[in-house]
């Protein structure tokens, strides 16, 4: 099993629509939990973090079910502007106190006017 | 604050050659982090580093070496260029590595190519 896994998607979806990205991950160790956003051709940058209670930014929404050990992004009322790569990350607990952030393969979202 | 910046921004290799990619953050950032991004796939870890002085193996890191000298650099070098590591690079620096919900900071990335 990959340690992150995402459904590469592409999601196509209409102005307006409400879609939403799972990502599970492999290590029930796991603290730290992000999403992030990727255009083409340049550095992903977060969108935001996860939080254990779950959050929301604006349209954004990201929720975290530990005992299925899976992040979700919703995005509601989605723009043309939103259509990028979705990346969600992941730190994997690694002996002591060091971990690495491990990435999916990433979700590509495509919306259409 | 600059950030993370990288050099070169493209590069283009022979087969054999070596180079070294340059990544510094003045963030003062312990956690520091090279990924390669194959065309329409997520990115790979390649190395990373929790201090100076302190590297690991992450996902992926034959072909690859790493030294972290100082708080502020990380370079990355390929000794003997392949065509599989035609790729995007890409540098990320983190205050606490991902505990407490610290985020990646990213450079601008490195196009390499090895013909």
């Amino acid at each position: 099993r990959k340690e992150v896994e995402q459904d590469p998607g592409p999601f196509n979806v209409p102005e307006g629509a409400t879609v939403a990205f799972n990502c599970t991950y492999s290590n029930s160790a796991s603290q730290s939990f992000f999403w992030y956003r990727q255009d083409c051709r340049k550095e992903p940058k977060l969108l935001m973090s996860v939080y254990s209670s779950g959050n929301e930014d604006g349209r954004f929404t990201a929720q975290l079910n530990r005992a299925s050990q899976y992040i979700s992004l919703l995005i509601r009322d989605s723009k043309l502007s939103d259509s990028a790569t979705y990346l969600c990350v992941v730190n994997m607990i690694q002996g002591g106190a060091t971990n690495k952030l491990i990435f999916g393969t990433g979700t590509l979202l495509a919306v259409q006017p | 604050n600059a950030g993370v910046t990288q050099t070169p921004k493209f590069r283009i290799l022979k087969i054999g050659q070596s180079m070294t990619l340059q990544c510094a953050q003045d963030m003062n950032h312990n956690y520091m982090y090279w990924y390669r991004q194959d065309p329409g796939m997520g990115l790979k870890l390649i190395y990373y580093s929790v201090g100076a002085g302190i590297t690991d193996k992450g996902e992926v890191p034959n072909g690859y070496n790493v030294s972290r000298s100082t708080t502020e650099d990380f370079p990355l070098r390929l000794e003997l260029a392949a065509p599989s590591q035609t790729s995007v690079y890409f540098c990320a620096s983190s205050y606490q590595g991902g505990w407490d919900n610290s985020p990646l900071h990213f450079g601008n990335g490195t196009r390499l190519t090895v013909t």
